[in-house]
């Protein structure tokens, strides 16, 4: 079946200990992406990778870093949490870019005290 | 830069009723459309798409038409049910050098009552 994996679904965590969520998807996808959702702001991209090793900025990418050491995986780094990180994340990947479908994953919430 | 406006929520309508939520949009080039679904507690679904003028996507009783002429991508269906309960949201995309970022709308959240 067809997926983007993200974990966890759920992190509370303290301001200042480093954290990771997981990406994973099994389609062989090129392009990958991170979206953070806030109410009344929609859907905003962190950042995107077009491929192995290749990583870039989107809209919001202040306090996270990403890495592509493999086609699968992209996982979101966040190396000093603060409050206003607070908000549900999302993993995406479509074949190639361009009026091509984007698969989601399932979402993580995390909560910043 | 590229936006999305769509109707502001919640939208909350009878079983059967007709549906209709707005969106227009500004892009600088040629966009590609989509309408996304979010049912509660999962992550984003493709509902349908449309990638040149004119052209109607369609899906699941759910249609939208490609308007260039008003920039706009109203979503529609004749006849709701409660399972269509979800947050909706409209994006655009355009390739930009190879980032196929997906630009949304702020959602709307629909409830169906039986």
């Amino acid at each position: 079946e067809a997926q983007v994996t993200q974990n966890p679904r759920y992190l509370i965590t303290v301001t200042g200990k480093k954290l990771t969520v997981t990406c994973s998807q099994n389609m062989n996808h090129e392009y990958m992406s991170w979206y953070r959702q806030d109410p009344g702001l929609g859907l905003r991209q962190i950042y995107y990778s077009m491929n192995v090793e290749v990583t870039d900025k989107g809209d919001v990418p202040e306090g996270y870093k990403v890495s592509r050491k493999e086609k699968r995986n992209f996982p979101l780094i966040l190396e000093s949490p603060s409050p206003n990180q607070t908000s549900l994340y999302f993993c995406a990947s479509s074949l190639f870019p361009g009026g091509t479908e984007a698969f989601f994953g399932q979402g993580t919430r995390l909560t910043v005290v | 830069g590229n936006s999305v406006t769509q109707m502001e929520g919640p939208v909350t309508l009878s079983e059967e009723a007709f549906l209709t939520i707005n969106c227009t949009y500004t892009a600088t080039g040629y966009p590609s459309l989509f309408w996304y679904v979010q049912y509660p507690g999962e992550g984003l679904q493709l509902l349908l798409k449309a990638t040149k003028a004119d052209d109607k996507g369609s899906n699941k009783g759910f249609e939208a038409t490609y308007r260039k002429e008003t920039t706009s991508f109203h979503l529609e269906k004749g006849s709701v049910q409660v399972s269509d309960s979800a947050v909706y949201f409209c994006a655009l995309t355009i390739s930009n050098f190879g980032n196929e970022k997906l630009t949304f709308g702020t959602g709307t959240r629909l409830t169906i009552i039986p």
